[in-house]
């Protein structure tokens, strides 16, 4: 029972164009979703984040966007840098005995070609 | 400072032998976790402490043994492990607010032989 979905495994960009990143969630209880960053051997880095009770927030080239009634949020670098290649996991809050719990998508593997 | 820092970044052990995987922050947070990530796959939870106590053990095995001695630290003592359990173990720390984003340092790289 996957609750946050990444379908696309992989994809490629040239640099200087969009990225876009796309993350699906079944479970309506989620009110808080986050971007993470990951390179190889290392722990994610955490990039940007939204509230349920908005449908966009910006961050520099990032900005994510939440449509809460399709339960979809996408990330967007713009432009993007040979940098950017990671891996980009999206992930959701659930609250579990008070305590916080982050679940996570699949990943996405992006590069940026140049 | 948003740095977590874990130690070893790499670890090499046999069925038999115990070790331990140690990771510190200076953020303040009360909240400290550990996850585990495979390859090719997302960081999936073991444990969750909060002020100290553990709040969430996401059934995972006994040979896994977390400790909180205080609110800087977290250990994750190893015992008898096997070699499926070679995988990057991760430690973050958040602050106890509710929705607020979780601090991940580089990781330990356990290989088990």
């Amino acid at each position: 029972d996957q609750q946050v979905k990444q379908n696309s495994p992989s994809l490629s960009v040239q640099e200087g164009r969009i990225s876009i990143l796309n993350c699906d969630y079944t479970n309506s209880m989620f009110d808080y979703f986050l971007w993470y960053k990951k390179y190889p051997a290392e722990g994610p880095t955490f990039l940007i984040s939204i509230s349920s009770i908005k449908d966009k927030n910006e961050d520099g080239r990032f900005t994510v966007f939440l449509n809460k009634s399709a339960k979809h949020l996408s990330l967007h670098i713009v432009p993007s840098q040979p940098g950017d290649s990671a891996v980009y996991f999206c992930a959701a809050i659930a609250l579990i005995q008070g305590a916080q719990k982050l679940v996570f998508g699949q990943g996405t593997r992006l590069t940026i070609n140049p | 400072d948003t740095e977590v820092t874990q130690t070893p970044k790499h670890l090499v052990m046999g069925m038999t032998n115990k070790k331990s995987l140690k990771c510190e922050q200076h953020m303040g947070h009360r909240a400290m976790y550990w996850y585990k990530q495979k390859a090719k796959k997302p960081p999936e939870l073991m444990f969750v402490y909060s002020y100290e106590k553990l709040s969430i053990n996401e059934s995972v095995p006994s040979r896994f043994s977390p400790e909180c001695p205080n609110s800087s630290l977290l250990n994750l003592h190893l015992h008898a492990l096997q070699p499926e359990d070679s995988a990057l173990y991760l430690c973050a720390s958040s602050s106890q607010a509710i929705n607020t984003e979780a601090f991940f340092g580089q990781g330990t790289r356990l290989t088990v032989v």
